[in-house]
């Protein structure tokens, strides 16, 4: 079996700032992703990738940015906080086409 | 677009009791998505509970099951006698195509015993 980490698993930040979220998967899959849970929403894509150096934009992009510099690796950058926002970031991993794998989230919190 | 709808935010059940878990899709992008039902259990990461890629079809595990009905474009989950342990957020989701899901809003299950 495989693993995904995701670090921070708490984020505290200013109103502002630039945060970057980190995931990293053992699993060997091609596609990542980022999805965004707000309380009560469901899970909204926000970047994914399907190879070592793609980005392709979800349906809420605006605001991020993402990077995948490696296949085992995909950032997430929150390009300035809003203030009182609070949310769980969500990174997965999948073979094409089949069943996606998550790792445990960031809870974001934004001062 | 593609959407998937959970018409319940939460649902209790008493235990040993059915349940049955709402889910309804809209697809333009193709035909046949595949369809899926992830669970979230208390203090773990979200999971893949089964999935049906074929309409008409049934998929089962851990007593629940759901079948793929292209006439009413829906995917409900059903258990016929729930358990403490089953207590959890169910997520229904469409794959529209090879590399995209979509979720739904998620039903938080609490069964009480």
């Amino acid at each position: 079996g495989g693993i995904i980490t995701q670090t921070p698993k708490f984020l505290i930040g200013q109103e502002g700032q630039k945060l970057t979220l980190k995931c990293q998967q053992n699993f060997n899959h091609d596609t990542m992703y980022w999805y965004r849970q707000d309380s009560g929403k469901g899970l909204r894509l926000i970047y994914y990738s399907i190879t070592e150096n793609d980005l392709q934009k979800g349906d809420l992009s605006e605001g991020y940015d993402a990077s995948r510099e490696k296949k085992s690796s995909f950032s997430l950058t929150v390009t300035s906080a809003q203030k009182n926002e609070m949310a769980v970031f969500l990174c997965a991993s999948s073979i094409r086409g089949s069943e996606q794998f998550f790792g445990p989230g960031t809870r974001l919190t934004v001062l | 677009g593609d959407s998937v709808t959970q018409t319940e935010g939460q649902v209790t059940v008493s235990e040993s009791k059915s349940l049955i878990i709402n889910c309804t899709y809209s697809t333009t992008s193709i035909a046949y998505p595949n369809l899926f039902w992830y669970v979230r259990y208390p203090g773990e990461g979200l999971q893949l509970l089964l999935k049906v890629i074929t309409a008409g079809q049934k998929g089962s595990s851990r007593g629940f099951e759901a079948t793929y009905n292209k006439e009413t474009t829906s995917f409900h989950l059903q258990k016929a006698s729930v358990q403490e342990s089953d207590s959890a957020v169910y997520y229904c989701a469409l794959a529209p195509n090879t590399d995209k899901v979509v979720f739904g809003t998620g039903t938080r299950l609490q069964v009480s015993p």
